[in-house]
């Protein structure tokens, strides 16, 4: 289940469990939404975005849930694996589509 | 390819000295972005260059922050007279251009203590 760590809310799920993060947003005029990984040491790296016009959009093990209604954003994974352990952090972008402004982030740790 | 750059991978400072971080981005990336990001703690963007043009500085916390970007490709952040609240980890980022800021390519970051 979730629940608030020191630092950042901490998901815990066990190897094979779909696991779902969950992501509130403020500005109603962003055009993307994207969800970004960060392993330890490393730097965010891109897993997937969702136009503001969509709802729901699919990738590799990965759904990206978008309603607008609740300015919330959600990532889905499926099969979670010890490899999706990281932090996990939704951002979204205007029109100009120039910088991203990113959540607090969620760590997701999976046990084998 | 390779990917985004950034040295030194660790900074140890003491309270008042000047560092400089430097961000190499993806060749032919036109925009090039620099995050300061505390521990636990979410992205906080801090500048955005986007090939000539003059850069979106909106983000910096205080005048002791600048940044370069050179013959646009290498930036330099520079951080005067570093106070201990400036330890953190900067990450920098590239994308193709502008408009391609949805998908940024970070580097590995520089963990900066300032003593």
């Amino acid at each position: 289940g979730e629940s608030v760590g020191l630092h950042l809310p901490t998901l815990s799920v066990q190897e094979g469990d779909n696991s779902i993060i969950n992501c509130a947003y403020s500005n109603s005029a962003s055009d993307y939404f994207i969800w970004y990984k960060q392993e330890s040491g490393k730097g965010p790296q891109f897993i997937i975005d969702i136009r503001s016009n969509m709802d729901k959009r699919q990738g590799q093990r990965v759904t990206v849930l978008l309603n607008k209604t609740v300015k919330h954003l959600s990532l889905q994974i499926a099969a979670t694996q010890p490899g999706d352990s990281a932090v996990y952090f939704c951002a979204e972008i205007g029109g100009g589509y120039s910088t991203l402004t990113f959540g607090k982030g969620t760590m997701l740790l999976v046990s084998p | 390819g390779a990917g985004v750059s950034q040295s030194p991978s660790n900074k140890v400072t003491e309270k008042g000295k000047d560092v400089e971080l430097r961000c190499d981005p993806i060749s032919g990336h036109t925009a090039l972005y620099w995050y300061r990001q505390s521990l636990g703690q979410g992205l906080e963007f801090l500048i955005y260059f986007q090939g000539n043009s003059a850069p979106d500085k909106s983000g910096l916390p205080s005048d002791r922050f600048s940044a370069e970007r050179t013959g646009g490709s290498v930036s330099t952040l520079t951080i005067q007279r570093t106070q201990q609240e400036d330890s953190a980890v900067y990450l920098c980022a590239s994308s193709y251009d502008g408009t391609s800021g949805k998908t940024q390519y970070f580097g590995p970051g520089t963990r900066l203590l300032v003593l």
